[in-house]
């Protein structure tokens, strides 16, 4: 069975500075994908940044990153130079195989907020 | 291009109701996926699909019934509504990238 754990319920962070989310994650399946999404107080859910367990560099989008060490099964989320509309829930997911549908593993978020 | 839709946004039901959810999508995407949320918890895959007239279990789909007639829409049906089902719905689609995207949520509270 696949989890993922993110152990930091919430996180501080004033803003233009960088923050790291953490997420790792269990699971026996050789071919798989990392996702962070954010939800904001409005709720819907946003996509931000993919790495696949075979890519060798670190996914990189604007001012996210994704710290991926595949060694450690962890793949934390670094958004440089934090703003105030980045206060937010983060969530940190994996999919299955496409055999197995693809489906999405969430954990169970981060709280950020961005102090001014 | 209006991506992920969901109707209701929001619904009120009575124990024993029914009631359909219903998820639409415009980018021609094979795979579709109902996710329900609960207070302070990630989301939980209840049913997806990965192709029109094909629909499988989740992780927890007890009290739940879905069908794709249509490439573009998934329903999720609720036969007999519970308090435990209260809860927000997210209807997902997926193409041939791996990113799944969303559709804005429902709502939805069974008293």
């Amino acid at each position: 069975a696949q989890k993922i754990t993110q152990t930091q319920p919430g996180m501080f962070v004033q803003e233009k500075e960088a923050v790291t989310l953490d997420c790792t994650y269990d699971t026996s399946d050789q071919s798989y994908g990392l996702f962070w999404y954010k939800q904001p107080s409005s709720g819907e859910m946003i996509f931000l940044i993919y790495q696949g367990s075979y890519d060798e560099q670190n996914a990189t989008e604007g001012r996210y990153s994704l710290n991926f060490q595949k060694a450690r099964k962890s793949a934390n989320l670094v958004i440089s130079a934090s703003q105030l509309g980045d206060s937010a829930m983060y969530f940190c997911a994996m999919n299955r195989n496409r055999a197995s549908g693809s489906r999405l593993t969430f954990g169970e978020g981060t709280q950020l907020t961005v102090n001014p | 291009n209006a991506g992920v839709t969901q109707t209701p946004k929001f619904r009120v039901l009575k124990t024993g109701q029914s009631m359909t959810l219903l998820c639409a999508q415009d980018m021609n995407h094979e795979y579709m996926y109902w996710y329900r949320q609960d207070p302070g918890m990630g989301l939980r895959l209840i049913h997806y699909s990965v192709g029109e007239g094909t629909t499988a279990k989740g992780e927890v789909p007890d009290g739940y019934n879905v069908s794709r007639l249509k490439k573009q829409n998934f329903l999720l049906g609720l036969e007999s509504a519970a308090p435990s089902q209260t809860s927000v719905y997210f209807c997902a689609s997926r193409g041939f990238q791996e990113t799944q995207y969303f559709g804005p949520g429902t709502r939805l509270l069974v008293l």
